[in-house]
């Protein structure tokens, strides 16, 4: 098992440009999430999903949007990238009590 | 959710047991403690968790107080690739999505 995969690991943006981060994972989990983590702080939780087709907003959701059109994936996206969104993201699937984290994509805006 | 206070930083001698205090004098009945940690800004890896009573795996010991107000996270051997932040996190067990609050955790840093 790959566990929670990220794609891509970097990435530099400009100011109002849009994205896309993909995170899949193989392990069949019903939940998803995705965190932030700037630097010298803990995650703090943007968006997460607790099935296929259902989203929900976390304690920092402005400036994002996710959907998880399929099982295995959770998609962040960005519409117009900003400073402040310069950050660690790091996607999450669970089960039980467990989270499982990815390697983390570390996205600059200029 | 309950609040939790733990040290900044810790050294630890390579070989020697890590024990890292965490403090939840707020925590609910139905709460668990978990523990994470996060290597070098890699994502955070689960380590253990407990409600009341004593709990061992692979990794580690969780001991948490009569009163539950707080616990110790025990390495028994710790090598330097237990360097990390580690995260103390209060927090219910249910079969919802859970956000799990992480603090600013403490620096472990094991030595040779």
């Amino acid at each position: 098992n790959a566990g929670v995969t990220q794609t891509p690991k970097f990435r530099v943006l400009k100011t109002g440009q849009s994205m896309t981060l993909l995170c899949a994972q193989d392990m069949n989990h019903e939940y998803m999430y995705w965190y932030r983590q700037d630097p010298g702080m803990g995650l703090r939780l943007i968006h997460y999903s607790v099935g296929e087709g259902t989203t929900a907003k976390g304690e920092v959701p402005d400036g994002y949007n996710v959907s998880r059109l399929k099982k295995q994936n959770f998609l962040l996206g960005l519409e117009s990238a900003a400073p402040s969104q310069t950050s660690v993201y790091f996607c999450a699937s669970s089960y039980e009590q467990r989270q499982y984290f990815g390697p983390g994509t570390r996205l600059t805006v200029t | 959710d309950a609040k939790t206070t733990q040290p900044t930083s810790m050294d630890c001698a390579e070989g020697r047991a890590a024990n890292l205090p965490c403090n939840h004098s707020t925590i609910s009945g139905n709460e668990y403690v978990y523990w994470y940690r996060q290597i070098h800004s890699q994502g955070p890896q689960y380590i253990i968790h407990g409600l009341k009573n004593n709990e061992t795996n692979e990794m580690a010991s969780l001991i948490i107080t009569e009163d539950r107000k707080s616990s110790t996270l025990i390495l028994p051997h710790a090598t330097l690739r237990d360097t990390a932040v580690y995260y103390c996190i209060v927090d219910v067990s249910s079969g919802s999505a859970r956000q799990l609050t992480f603090g600013s955790g403490t620096q472990l840093t094991v030595l040779p």
